[in-house]
Protein backbone atom coordinates (compact mmCIF):
# COMPACT_ATOMS: atom_id res chain seq x y z
CA UNK A 1 0.00 0.00 0.00
CA UNK A 2 1.42 3.86 -0.67
CA UNK A 3 0.92 6.83 1.48
CA UNK A 4 1.24 10.42 0.90
CA UNK A 5 2.30 12.74 3.28
CA UNK A 6 1.79 16.94 2.53
CA UNK A 7 3.70 18.52 5.43
CA UNK A 8 2.45 21.87 5.46
CA UNK A 9 -1.59 22.05 5.68
CA UNK A 10 -1.48 25.56 4.86
CA UNK A 11 1.18 27.84 3.41
CA UNK A 12 0.83 31.52 2.75
CA UNK A 13 3.15 33.65 0.81
CA UNK A 14 3.43 37.08 -1.17
CA UNK A 15 2.59 37.62 -4.57
CA UNK A 16 5.63 37.52 -6.92
CA UNK A 17 7.65 35.29 -3.69
CA UNK A 18 8.41 31.59 -4.53
CA UNK A 19 6.93 28.64 -2.95
CA UNK A 20 7.68 25.15 -1.74
CA UNK A 21 4.40 22.88 -1.51
CA UNK A 22 6.38 19.31 0.01
CA UNK A 23 5.41 16.31 -0.63
CA UNK A 24 6.67 12.89 1.00
CA UNK A 25 5.17 9.25 -0.42
CA UNK A 26 5.54 5.90 1.17
CA UNK A 27 5.53 2.83 -1.34
CA UNK A 28 7.48 -0.68 -1.46
CA UNK A 29 6.57 -0.55 -5.06
CA UNK A 30 7.21 1.86 -8.10
CA UNK A 31 4.77 4.61 -7.89
CA UNK A 32 3.96 7.37 -10.58
CA UNK A 33 3.37 10.50 -8.95
CA UNK A 34 1.13 13.63 -9.73
CA UNK A 35 0.28 17.00 -8.08
CA UNK A 36 -3.08 18.06 -8.73
CA UNK A 37 -4.58 21.44 -7.98
CA UNK A 38 -8.49 22.33 -6.78
CA UNK A 39 -9.55 25.76 -7.02
CA UNK A 40 -12.47 26.95 -5.18
CA UNK A 41 -16.11 25.37 -5.35
CA UNK A 42 -14.43 23.19 -8.59
CA UNK A 43 -12.80 19.85 -9.13
CA UNK A 44 -9.20 18.81 -9.66
CA UNK A 45 -7.43 19.85 -12.26
CA UNK A 46 -3.77 17.98 -13.03
CA UNK A 47 -0.69 20.62 -12.82
CA UNK A 48 1.93 17.39 -13.82
CA UNK A 49 2.94 13.71 -13.46
CA UNK A 50 5.89 12.21 -12.84
CA UNK A 51 6.68 8.60 -15.01
CA UNK A 52 9.96 8.15 -15.69
CA UNK A 53 12.91 9.86 -17.30
CA UNK A 54 13.80 13.22 -16.21
CA UNK A 55 12.77 13.78 -12.87
CA UNK A 56 12.42 17.27 -13.34
CA UNK A 57 8.97 17.95 -14.53
CA UNK A 58 7.18 20.78 -15.63
CA UNK A 59 3.88 21.22 -15.41
CA UNK A 60 1.08 23.90 -16.37
CA UNK A 61 0.66 28.00 -14.85
CA UNK A 62 4.94 27.69 -14.66
CA UNK A 63 4.95 25.18 -11.93
CA UNK A 64 7.55 22.27 -11.58
CA UNK A 65 8.23 19.69 -9.28
CA UNK A 66 11.81 17.26 -8.94
CA UNK A 67 11.22 13.43 -7.79
CA UNK A 68 13.89 12.66 -5.22
CA UNK A 69 13.96 8.48 -4.81
CA UNK A 70 16.06 8.53 -1.59
CA UNK A 71 13.83 11.03 -0.43
CA UNK A 72 11.11 9.77 -1.69
CA UNK A 73 10.29 13.38 -2.08
CA UNK A 74 8.13 15.03 -4.85
CA UNK A 75 8.40 18.84 -4.18
CA UNK A 76 5.92 21.58 -6.04
CA UNK A 77 7.63 24.77 -7.06
CA UNK A 78 7.22 27.79 -8.44
CA UNK A 79 9.45 30.86 -8.74
CA UNK A 80 6.88 33.89 -8.58
CA UNK A 81 3.10 32.97 -7.80
CA UNK A 82 0.45 34.68 -8.35
CA UNK A 83 -2.87 35.81 -6.83
CA UNK A 84 -4.36 33.71 -9.45
CA UNK A 85 -1.99 30.36 -7.36
CA UNK A 86 -4.80 30.57 -4.72
CA UNK A 87 -5.91 27.13 -4.80
CA UNK A 88 -5.42 23.86 -2.47
CA UNK A 89 -3.07 21.59 -4.19
CA UNK A 90 -2.69 17.74 -4.03
CA UNK A 91 -0.06 15.45 -4.41
CA UNK A 92 -0.97 11.56 -5.19
CA UNK A 93 0.71 8.42 -6.56
CA UNK A 94 -0.20 5.38 -7.90
CA UNK A 95 1.88 1.97 -8.17
CA UNK A 96 3.04 1.76 -11.72
CA UNK A 97 2.64 -2.04 -11.59
CA UNK A 98 -0.84 -2.37 -9.89
CA UNK A 99 -4.38 -1.16 -10.14
CA UNK A 100 -5.41 2.46 -11.38
CA UNK A 101 -6.18 3.87 -8.11
CA UNK A 102 -4.67 7.44 -6.95
CA UNK A 103 -3.86 7.27 -3.51
CA UNK A 104 -3.88 11.69 -2.24
CA UNK A 105 -2.29 13.62 0.51
CA UNK A 106 -4.19 15.50 2.78
CA UNK A 107 -3.86 18.83 0.47
CA UNK A 108 -2.15 22.10 1.07
CA UNK A 109 -3.94 25.42 1.10
CA UNK A 110 -2.06 27.75 -0.67
CA UNK A 111 -3.06 31.99 0.01
CA UNK A 112 -1.21 34.07 -2.20
CA UNK A 113 -1.12 37.85 -0.30
CA UNK A 114 -0.78 41.07 -2.28
CA UNK B 1 -15.41 19.23 -25.68
CA UNK B 2 -17.24 18.92 -22.55
CA UNK B 3 -15.75 17.73 -19.07
CA UNK B 4 -17.46 15.82 -16.58
CA UNK B 5 -20.74 16.38 -16.03
CA UNK B 6 -22.31 16.24 -12.23
CA UNK B 7 -25.28 16.76 -11.18
CA UNK B 8 -27.04 18.01 -8.90
CA UNK B 9 -24.19 20.50 -7.86
CA UNK B 10 -26.01 20.72 -4.52
CA UNK B 11 -28.41 18.41 -2.51
CA UNK B 12 -29.89 18.97 0.74
CA UNK B 13 -31.86 16.10 2.41
CA UNK B 14 -33.19 14.89 5.69
CA UNK B 15 -31.59 11.75 6.75
CA UNK B 16 -33.07 8.74 6.17
CA UNK B 17 -34.27 10.06 2.67
CA UNK B 18 -32.37 8.31 -0.66
CA UNK B 19 -30.08 10.01 -2.45
CA UNK B 20 -28.91 9.90 -6.02
CA UNK B 21 -25.67 11.62 -7.89
CA UNK B 22 -25.40 11.16 -11.14
CA UNK B 23 -21.87 11.90 -13.41
CA UNK B 24 -21.62 11.92 -17.20
CA UNK B 25 -17.67 11.27 -18.08
CA UNK B 26 -16.02 12.60 -20.81
CA UNK B 27 -17.26 11.37 -24.40
CA UNK B 28 -14.40 8.00 -25.22
CA UNK B 29 -13.18 7.47 -21.69
CA UNK B 30 -13.01 3.98 -20.48
CA UNK B 31 -12.85 4.17 -16.68
CA UNK B 32 -14.56 6.17 -14.34
CA UNK B 33 -13.94 6.99 -10.87
CA UNK B 34 -16.45 7.72 -7.73
CA UNK B 35 -14.30 9.90 -4.71
CA UNK B 36 -15.58 11.84 -1.16
CA UNK B 37 -13.55 14.52 -0.05
CA UNK B 38 -14.32 15.38 3.41
CA UNK B 39 -12.24 18.03 6.15
CA UNK B 40 -11.54 14.62 8.22
CA UNK B 41 -10.57 12.11 5.76
CA UNK B 42 -9.15 14.21 2.50
CA UNK B 43 -10.03 12.86 -1.16
CA UNK B 44 -11.16 8.69 -0.33
CA UNK B 45 -11.40 6.80 -3.56
CA UNK B 46 -14.87 4.84 -3.13
CA UNK B 47 -15.09 2.88 -6.46
CA UNK B 48 -14.24 2.53 -10.41
CA UNK B 49 -15.39 1.36 -12.86
CA UNK B 50 -13.51 -0.42 -16.28
CA UNK B 51 -15.31 -0.22 -19.37
CA UNK B 52 -18.62 -0.38 -17.81
CA UNK B 53 -17.15 -3.24 -14.93
CA UNK B 54 -16.95 -2.28 -11.03
CA UNK B 55 -13.21 -3.16 -10.22
CA UNK B 56 -12.57 -2.43 -6.88
CA UNK B 57 -15.32 -1.05 -4.13
CA UNK B 58 -13.54 -1.35 -1.47
CA UNK B 59 -13.68 2.37 -0.75
CA UNK B 60 -17.26 2.50 -0.53
CA UNK B 61 -18.05 2.69 3.37
CA UNK B 62 -20.88 0.51 3.90
CA UNK B 63 -24.34 -1.15 2.16
CA UNK B 64 -25.71 2.42 2.13
CA UNK B 65 -23.97 3.10 -0.89
CA UNK B 66 -24.36 1.39 -4.19
CA UNK B 67 -22.56 2.54 -7.43
CA UNK B 68 -24.01 1.56 -11.44
CA UNK B 69 -22.55 2.22 -14.77
CA UNK B 70 -25.76 1.17 -16.88
CA UNK B 71 -23.82 2.25 -19.95
CA UNK B 72 -20.02 4.26 -21.11
CA UNK B 73 -22.06 7.78 -20.71
CA UNK B 74 -23.64 7.61 -17.21
CA UNK B 75 -22.92 6.81 -14.24
CA UNK B 76 -25.03 6.90 -10.39
CA UNK B 77 -23.63 6.73 -7.06
CA UNK B 78 -26.88 6.11 -4.46
CA UNK B 79 -26.77 6.59 -0.54
CA UNK B 80 -30.07 4.48 1.01
CA UNK B 81 -30.84 5.51 3.35
CA UNK B 82 -28.62 8.73 3.60
CA UNK B 83 -26.85 9.69 7.43
CA UNK B 84 -25.37 13.27 8.45
CA UNK B 85 -21.84 11.52 8.09
CA UNK B 86 -22.74 11.32 4.70
CA UNK B 87 -22.53 14.83 4.06
CA UNK B 88 -19.53 15.48 1.92
CA UNK B 89 -18.19 16.75 -1.29
CA UNK B 90 -18.66 13.55 -4.14
CA UNK B 91 -16.48 13.87 -7.38
CA UNK B 92 -16.35 12.18 -10.84
CA UNK B 93 -13.65 11.39 -12.31
CA UNK B 94 -12.58 9.79 -15.43
CA UNK B 95 -9.85 8.44 -17.53
CA UNK B 96 -8.95 7.51 -21.28
CA UNK B 97 -7.38 4.18 -20.17
CA UNK B 98 -6.80 2.28 -17.13
CA UNK B 99 -3.56 2.40 -16.77
CA UNK B 100 -2.41 3.93 -13.80
CA UNK B 101 -0.25 6.50 -15.41
CA UNK B 102 -3.07 7.90 -16.53
CA UNK B 103 -4.96 11.19 -15.83
CA UNK B 104 -7.96 11.39 -14.01
CA UNK B 105 -9.88 14.48 -15.34
CA UNK B 106 -12.63 15.58 -12.66
CA UNK B 107 -15.58 16.91 -12.38
CA UNK B 108 -17.57 20.06 -10.73
CA UNK B 109 -18.46 17.94 -7.59
CA UNK B 110 -21.95 17.57 -5.75
CA UNK B 111 -22.09 18.86 -2.41
CA UNK B 112 -23.92 16.64 -0.35
CA UNK B 113 -25.64 17.76 3.36
CA UNK B 114 -27.62 15.73 4.60
CA UNK B 115 -29.38 17.25 7.78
Amino acid sequence: AQSVTQLDSQVPVFEEAPVELRCNYSSSVSVYLFWYVQYPNQGLQLLLKYLSGSTLVKGINGFEAEFNKSQTSFHLRKPSVHISDTAEYFCAVSDVQGAQKLVFGQGTRLTINP
Amino acid sequence: DAGVIQSPRHEVTEMGQEVTLRCKPISGHNSLFWYRQTMMRGLELLIYFNNNVPIDDSGMPEDRFSAKMPNASFSTLKIQPSEPRDSAVYFCASSRTSGSRETQYFGPGTRLLVL
